[in-house]
């Protein structure tokens, strides 16, 4: 089974601080691909990134990077300098192929993240 | 920002009622799937869409039934609402790569409350 974990349920910091966010996967394919979504309080889901499982090299976008680890199946997403507009919950999601070929998301239950002043 | 909409934004309803929701894209994209968001449970899928009449159930379909009839609309239906169907529904759609993998693009979400 192809499972998304996300450990952290809640995590507070306050602003400026550096914050990781872990997302672990269990998968057995060996083509797959890992999401980042930001859910903001006003409720919208906005993706972030997506990452194929051929490449590995670390993505950085501003203040915000991802480090993708296949050796221990996992894809952390890091904020750098975080600002209380980073307050919001973020999931982490794998790519898996259904019996069609049809592909779905598998979802963690998300980190509630909360940037305090 | 994907063209994907969602009416009504707002719902509420009495149990036992029909209830529709209706997803509309403008990017022609092939895939479109219905999600329930609830606390604790994080995204549910429950049917999604891999072209114009072909349709699947995801993990939570029961008490659900889709339809979709050309490539922009996917309707959801509730035949007869039940109070564990209160919700936030969101719809996705999501592009064919080679290789598979497509990101999926959000609605705004629907919020049902079953009475």
């Amino acid at each position: 089974a192809q499972k998304v974990t996300q450990a952290q349920t809640e995590i507070s910091v306050v602003e400026k601080e550096d914050v990781t966010l872990d997302c672990v996967y269990e998968t057995r394919d060996t083509t797959y691909y890992l999401f980042w979504y930001k859910q903001p309080p006003s409720g919208e889901l906005v993706f972030l990134i997506r990452r194929n499982s051929f490449d590995e090299q670390n993505e950085i976008s501003g203040r915000y990077s991802w480090n993708f680890q296949k050796s221990t199946s996992s894809f952390n997403f890091t904020i750098t300098a975080s600002q209380v507009v980073d307050s919001a919950v973020y999931f982490c999601a794998l790519s898996e192929a259904d019996a069609g070929n049809n592909r779905k998301l598998i979802w963690g239950l998300g980190t509630s993240l909360a940037v305090n002043p | 920002d994907a063209g994907i909409t969602q009416s009504p934004r707002h719902k509420v309803t009495e149990t036992g009622t029909p209830v529709t929701l209706r997803c509309h894209q403008t990017e022609n994209h092939r895939y479109m799937y219905w999600y329930r968001q609830d606390p604790g449970h994080g995204l549910r899928l429950i049917h999604y869409s891999y072209g114009v009449k072909d349709t699947d159930k995801g993990e939570v379909s029961d008490g659900y039934s889709v339809s979709r009839s050309k490539t922009e609309d996917f309707l959801l239906t509730l035949e007869s609402a039940t109070s564990s169907q209160t919700s936030v529904y969101f719809c996705a759609i999501s592009e064919i790569l080679a290789g598979g993998g497509g990101t999926q693009y959000f609605g705004p979400g629907t919020r049902l409350l079953v009475l």
